[in-house]
């Protein structure tokens, strides 16, 4: 089955820096990335999502890029601000397997002032 | 448009008790998904609901777990008897499609087994 990796764990950034999440996938039949952002106490909320035909996609401050040879995708966000503090989750979702999100471990942002 | 709502929000068990979650999936919503995050590990699938039939189940740890979704509405998730290692955040979420359609999760219940 799809194995996603995540790293870093922790991310602790100056606020108006830009962060930079990396995960791996292992299953090629995936075809679906999207990325969660969780703060304390609530559910994961969807950021942004990127399909395998697609490279790159942005939208405002956050961009995300797929390399599909190497099976790697990155979520970047620019400009940070304190609001953007909040554990992030890569997810994959392969072509046949469902709908079921393969989800990284999770990273813990933290955006000091 | 209301969004995933899962009670309760908190649940304090003793070992060997039963708890049953409940989540209410967004109107119209044809899929249903439970997953689960144990003490900061990644979040797991446990299983998807396609209606009232259970589309994939390969996540559900073992036979103490339950899920139902009658009449393909809300969805009860029963632990009987619960164990330590059952204590985690239980997620649900939906979407109206299935293939790599935007699930939307709920706030989750956060359970406790001592």
């Amino acid at each position: 089955g799809e194995n996603v990796e995540q790293h870093p764990s922790t991310l602790s950034v100056q606020e108006g820096d830009s962060a930079v999440i990396k995960c791996t996938y292992s299953d090629s039949a995936s075809n679906y990335f999207p990325w969660y952002k969780q703060e304390l106490g609530k559910g994961p909320q969807l950021i942004i999502d990127i399909r395998s035909n697609v490279g790159e996609k942005k939208d405002q401050r956050i961009a995300v890029t797929l390399n599909k040879t190497a099976k790697h995708f990155s979520l970047h966000i620019t400009e940070t601000q304190p609001e953007d503090s909040a554990v992030y989750f890569c997810a994959a979702v392969a072509t046949g397997g469902g709908n079921k999100l393969t989800f990284g471990t999770g990273t813990q942002l933290k955006v000091e002032l | 448009e209301a969004g995933v709502t899962q009670f309760p929000s908190h649940s304090v068990i003793e070992k060997g008790q039963t708890v049953t979650l409940r989540c209410d999936p967004i109107s119209g919503h044809d899929n249903l998904y439970w997953y689960r995050r144990v003490m900061g590990k990644e979040i797991k699938f446990l299983l998807h609901f396609v209606k009232e039939s259970k589309q994939d189940e390969s996540g559900m740890p073992n036979n103490r777990f339950l899920a139902e979704r009658t009449g393909g509405t809300y969805s009860t998730l029963k632990v009987q008897p619960a164990e330590l290692e059952d204590s985690g955040v239980y997620f649900c979420a939906s979407s109206k499609h299935a293939g790599g359609e935007t699930q939307y999760f709920g706030p989750g219940t956060r359970l406790l087994v001592l």
